[in-house]
């Protein structure tokens, strides 16, 4: 079983739809980070959480630090949210561990 | 602050050749992390170093991935000799403190 498992591993919605992605892992960690990876490659940093919520616009970020269990929220979706999502969880003072993305497509 | 900075954006060599990537971090960051993307295993840690100085270098594949961070504002991945397995994207981070890290644009990286 993976440190950090996401869902769903794909998600295709209409615009307009509110999008949620899960992560879950079973490390103790110091913080999570959400990332988003555009078609072209490049990866930017959305968020990095641990405890609460965060908030950017149209995203939202939670995360339960007993359950652990973070999610990512879209609302308002747009095509141009289309991107690969990735949860990364720091466990340990500086190591990075990553889920497997979830690839999110939004038809117009 | 043009961000990371990584070179070249992407690099078609034979199998059996050396590669070298580079990574300019962010000015001021003090933390330096190369990572290697695939399809297969997703995004892992290579190595990362802390002040210039390697502090875990575990996720390096094998004998022939070594990496260098001669100053704060410089940093080479190299592969010698390249295999095919090798291709993939490799990405360099940088951060400062506990912050959150700052992406390059990656290299993606082809052997045949």
């Amino acid at each position: 079983k993976n440190e950090v498992e996401q869902s769903p591993q794909n998600l295709t919605a209409q615009e307009g739809e509110f999008i949620t992605i899960n992560c879950s892992y079973s490390v103790g960690i110091s913080a999570l980070h959400w990332l988003q990876q555009h078609p072209g490659g490049g990866i930017v940093s959305l968020f990095m959480l641990s405890s609460g919520k965060k908030k950017h616009g149209r995203l939202i970020a939670t995360i339960n630090i007993q359950e652990k269990h973070s999610s990512l929220h879209i609302t308002a979706s747009h095509p141009r949210d289309s991107a690969v999502y990735i949860c990364a969880v720091r466990a340990g003072a500086q190591k990075l561990v990553f889920g497997q993305g979830t690839r999110l497509t939004i038809n117009p | 602050d043009a961000g990371v900075i990584q070179s070249p954006r992407h690099e078609v060599t034979e199998m059996g050749q050396e590669v070298t990537l580079r990574c300019k971090p962010i000015s001021g960051h003090n933390s330096l992390f190369w990572y290697r993307q695939t399809m297969m295993r997703g995004l892992e840690l290579l190595i990362y170093f802390n002040n210039n100085v390697p502090i875990d270098d575990s996720g390096m594949p094998e004998d022939r991935f070594s990496a260098k961070m001669p100053n704060a504002s410089f940093s080479t991945l190299k592969i010698q000799p390249s295999e095919p397995r090798d291709s993939a994207v490799y990405f360099c981070a940088s951060r400062r403190g506990t912050e959150g890290a700052f992406f390059g644009q990656g290299t993606r990286l082809t052997v045949v």
